[in-house]
């Protein structure tokens, strides 16, 4: 089945930095999802992007299908958009597969 | 508002007990899914079910059981033969299209049921 990884594992940043977290996935998907989990555990849908780039807010994505991989921008990073980020890529025609996600931290 | 309900928030197992974690949506979505999260992990699919009177074992089925008697309704047992059940547990959901386009739709989360043992 389809593998995903995410990369960095870990990041760090400065209230008001900019990053880009990446999405590898070993087989080509027809969708994409990104999902921000807060320290509480909820999982919130950023986007679903399986081509193209996406904005919402201080927030990017882009999905390049024909090459296996998606990045998610995030710009003026504030100590809310911390939590762990997921992407998950479609296996077969109803199962996901979920990357082992990026921690990010934002410091004030 | 249309959602996802996962109850209770918290639940704690003694050993050789079953427990049941319900999920509840009013979405009106034909697809359910129920997923476990490790500390520190990422999320790994335990079943999901296309249709009602319908479910699949997804990758770490032993020690699990679902039932799909309704749509809105897709409650996961965990039962004694589970040895390690201590995990964040996640419901989710999403809508089909019909035929040949179910893949075209974003998955919805629940909050989550956290399990402990006692």
């Amino acid at each position: 089945g389809i593998q995903v990884e995410q990369s960095p594992p870990d990041l760090i940043l400065q209230e008001g930095a900019n990053s880009t977290l990446r999405c590898n996935f070993s087989d080509s998907v027809n969708n994409l999802q990104w999902f921000h989990q807060n320290p509480w555990g909820q999982l919130i849908n950023l986007f679903y992007i399986p081509s193209g780039t996406k904005q919402n807010g201080r927030l990017s994505a882009t999905t390049v299908a024909t090459e296996r991989y998606s990045l998610l921008y995030i710009s003026s990073s504030q100590t809310t958009d911390s939590g762990v980020y997921f992407c998950a890529a479609p296996s077969g025609t109803y199962k996901y597969i979920f990357g082992t996600g990026t921690r990010l931290k934002v410091l004030a | 508002d249309g959602g996802i309900t996962q109850s209770p928030k918290y639940l704690f197992r003694k050993e050789g007990q079953n427990v049941t974690l319900s999920c509840e949506q009013n979405l009106n979505h034909d697809a359910m899914y129920w997923y476990r999260q490790d500390p520190g992990q990422g999320l790994r699919l335990i079943y999901y079910s296309q249709i009602v009177n319908d479910f699949q074992k997804g990758d770490i089925a032993e020690g699990y059981s679902v039932s799909r008697e309704k749509k809105e309704s897709f409650p996961l047992t965990v039962t004694s033969a589970q040895k390690n059940p201590t995990a964040f547990y996640l419901c989710a959901s999403r809508r089909r299209l019909g035929q040949g386009a179910p893949q075209h739709q974003p998955q919805h989360f629940g909050d989550g049921t956290r399990l402990s043992i006692l």
